[in-house]
């Protein structure tokens, strides 16, 4: 089956700073979601972003899907940001089954 | 932001025992999904709902059932709970966009304990 991979496992960084997060799939996907899952364990919906670009405030995300990537970008970190940042993805021809990355864990420091 | 309810938020049961979770909508979302959230594993999907009384297995469906008799209502129910089904359990809904593709809303997530 599909594999996603997300990189980097863990990542600290101090406030103000700037992040990329990746998420590799190792076949064709009908679309892809970035989820935010805060300290408190509530899982939100960040962007459904099948291909090209999006941006909401400070975060953006890219995907492309020819090279089977997608990008989770935050600007200027701030404290609320951490958490753990899952990228899901449907495979073609399924439009119920996501299958999950493991996530980044993202710490940003005061 | 999409209304979804999950009780009960947390639960601590005994092995054996019967224990059903319930995820209400209120946003009238055709699908409705129930997964288990475990360290190591990530999300995993139990079992989905496309329409009233139309659910199919995900990749762990083994010691759970579910029901949908109204739209709203989700019901996810362990016969006979085991301390491997300790987790939290997430409810999701979607809406089906025009492409096809489903985005989904998470509720807040129960806290299952089983001893």
């Amino acid at each position: 089956g599909i594999q996603v991979e997300q990189s980097p496992p863990d990542l600290i960084l101090q406030e103000g700073a700037n992040s990329t997060l990746r998420c590799n799939f190792s076949d064709s996907v009908n679309n892809l979601q970035w989820f935010h899952q805060n300290p408190w364990g509530q899982l939100i919906n960040l962007f459904y972003i099948p291909s090209g670009t999006k941006q909401n405030g400070r975060l953006s995300a890219t995907t492309v899907a020819t090279e089977r990537y997608s990008l989770l970008y935050i600007s200027s970190s701030q404290t609320t940001d951490s958490g753990v940042y899952f990228c899901a993805v449907h495979p073609g021809g399924s439009n119920y089954q996501l299958i999950w990355g493991a996530g980044t864990k993202l710490i940003i420091k005061p | 932001d999409a209304g979804i309810t999950q009780s009960p938020r947390h639960k601590v049961t005994e092995t054996g025992t019967p224990v059903t979770l319930r995820c209400h909508q209120t946003e009238n979302h055709r699908y409705m999904y129930w997964y288990r959230q475990d360290p190591g594993h990530g999300l995993r999907l139990i079992h989905y709902s496309y329409g009233v009384k139309d659910t199919d297995k995900g990749e762990v469906s083994d010691g759970y059932s579910v029901s949908r008799s109204k739209t709203e209502d989700f019901l996810l129910t362990l016969e006979s709970a085991t301390s491997s089904q300790t987790s939290v359990y997430f409810c999701a809904i979607s809406e089906n966009r025009a492409s096809g593709a489903n985005v989904l809303t998470f509720g807040a997530g129960s806290r299952l304990t089983v001893l």
